[in-house]
């Protein structure tokens, strides 16, 4: 049963911590998103990847956030310094060949 | 850009019956995919159906069903014979097609619906 798995799942740290989330897209599936979930906000995309080349990363703020694919079955996502604003939910998901997307379990994060 | 407008914040229906969600949305694209998107509880993004625009005929799973109306850009999902698991936030999500792949999806605020015993 393939699916997206992420890691943490959870994670609570401090105003000015470096974090970084993991993401490990379905074999074969070619896409990887980031998106954020929020009360505020809803659920908005932050960056994108095809093939591993970075194809859209306007929705994150670039002095704090980063995101990479340093090979195919894997994709993360790094926050620093992180800030209470950045409080939500971090979703991956993998995009298949018939333009589906599946999404991991997602990462709860809290800033204090 | 593309917007998606879920009109209806929060919806209740008796188990068993059958409920609509509606979806309207705007783009100037010819071609793409719409999608309506499961949240439980548990936070799970879970796909529950996909329509392509260039298709006629209404897509189907099961108990899910949709109504496309391209003209009018709607998209509603009617759900058939609910059932107490059906209680969920509801997302409807547009995606551009493009000939090279997967794009991003553009969210509606959400319906949440409960599923009443």
């Amino acid at each position: 049963d393939a699916r997206v798995t992420q890691t943490p799942r959870h994670k609570v740290t401090e105003m000015g911590q470096e974090v970084t989330m993991r993401c490990q897209p379905i074999l074969g599936h070619n896409t990887v998103f980031w998106y954020r979930q929020t009360m505020m906000q809803g659920l908005e995309l932050l960056a994108y990847f095809r093939n591993r080349a970075p194809l859209d990363d306007s929705g994150m703020p670039k002095d704090r956030f980063s995101a990479e694919m340093p090979d195919a079955t894997l994709a993360t996502l790094k926050i620093q310094p992180s800030e209470p604003r950045d409080s939500a939910v971090y979703f991956c998901a993998s995009g298949s060949l018939q333009n589906e997307q599946f999404f991991g379990p997602g990462t709860r994060l809290t800033v204090l | 850009a593309q917007t998606v407008t879920q009109s209806q914040p929060e919806m209740s229906v008796q188990e068993a019956e059958t409920v609509t969600l509606s979806c309207t949305y705007d783009t100037s694209e010819n071609n793409y995919y719409l999608f309506w998107y499961k949240q439980p509880p548990s936070r799970q993004m879970i796909l529950v159906i996909r329509q392509e625009a260039y298709k006629q005929q209404n897509a189907t799973e099961n108990r899910f069903s949709v109504n496309f109306q391209k003209a009018a850009k709607s998209f509603s999902l009617k759900i058939s014979d609910s059932q107490l698991g059906d209680t969920a936030m509801y997302f409807c999500a547009f995606m551009r097609f493009l000939n090279f792949g997967n794009e991003k999806l553009t969210f509606g605020t959400g319906t949440r619906l409960t599923i009443i015993p």
